[in-house]
């Protein structure tokens, strides 16, 4: 009953090869995110979308796309990957987002190694 | 300077031992999250505050909105409390500003 899964977990890939990492939650909420995690264990924002709509981007180069089918899965796509790409990419969700409560719990996935050579 | 820092950078202590972890935030951060990050990898979300004072069995956490800090106890440490704990802010949306993480290792 995993609640916010990620696949795949290692994702070993070539330069300038196109590759998709998906997640996907079944806690039925609003707000989904993208983390990554680099060589020095720093965590940053990329991408969050709630109810399948972009609401915040970071400045991440637009080789990086979200995409949103509904608001239980959230994919990311990288195109022409670089080596600096190589990361751990977490997945998050919590229950809802601004409005008068903006401040909720996230709950994230395993992560997603992803190695370029 | 960043938006969120942490100290100590790492942290060892007996089995035991009661242990602090510090965070110092930038005016405008309205809620402070605690995360554990464990040697496996995975991130699980211990607490997120925006005033006073939370427990959940050994873990204690505070917040003092005046001084822009908020604390993370843990009493009676055990080797299974080894981890990189993570303070992060975020404003007054979803977006999460992250300290650099406290490395923390329990031995027995």
């Amino acid at each position: 009953d995993t609640a916010v899964s990620q696949t795949p977990k290692y994702l070993v890939t070539q330069m300038g090869n196109d590759k998709s990492i998906k997640c996907e939650q079944n806690l039925g909420h609003d707000t989904m995110y993208w983390y990554k995690q680099d060589s020095k264990k720093f965590l940053k924002i990329m991408f969050s979308y709630n109810n399948k709509e972009l609401i915040i981007n970071e400045t991440v180069p637009n080789r990086f796309s979200p995409k949103s089918p509904d608001k239980a899965h959230l994919n990311l796509h990288i195109n022409s990957l670089e080596l600096g790409d190589s990361a751990v990419y977490f997945c998050a969700s919590s229950p809802g987002t601004s409005g008068t409560r903006p401040h909720y719990e996230q709950y994230f996935g395993p992560g997603t190694r992803l190695t370029v050579t | 300077k960043n938006e969120v820092e942490q100290s100590p950078q790492n942290l060892t202590a007996q089995e035991g031992e009661f242990i602090t972890i510090n965070c110092s935030y930038s005016v405008g951060i309205s809620a402070l999250h605690w995360l554990q990050q464990h040697p496996g990898g995975g991130i699980v979300s211990l607490f997120m505050l925006s005033s006073g004072k939370k427990k959940h069995g050994r873990l204690i956490a505070t917040i003092n909105i005046q001084e822009k800090h908020s604390s993370l106890h843990i009493t009676a440490s055990h080797p299974r409390d080894s981890a990189v704990y993570i303070c992060a802010g975020s404003y007054n949306t979803d977006k999460l500003i992250f300290g650099t993480g406290t490395r923390l290792q329990v031995f027995p």
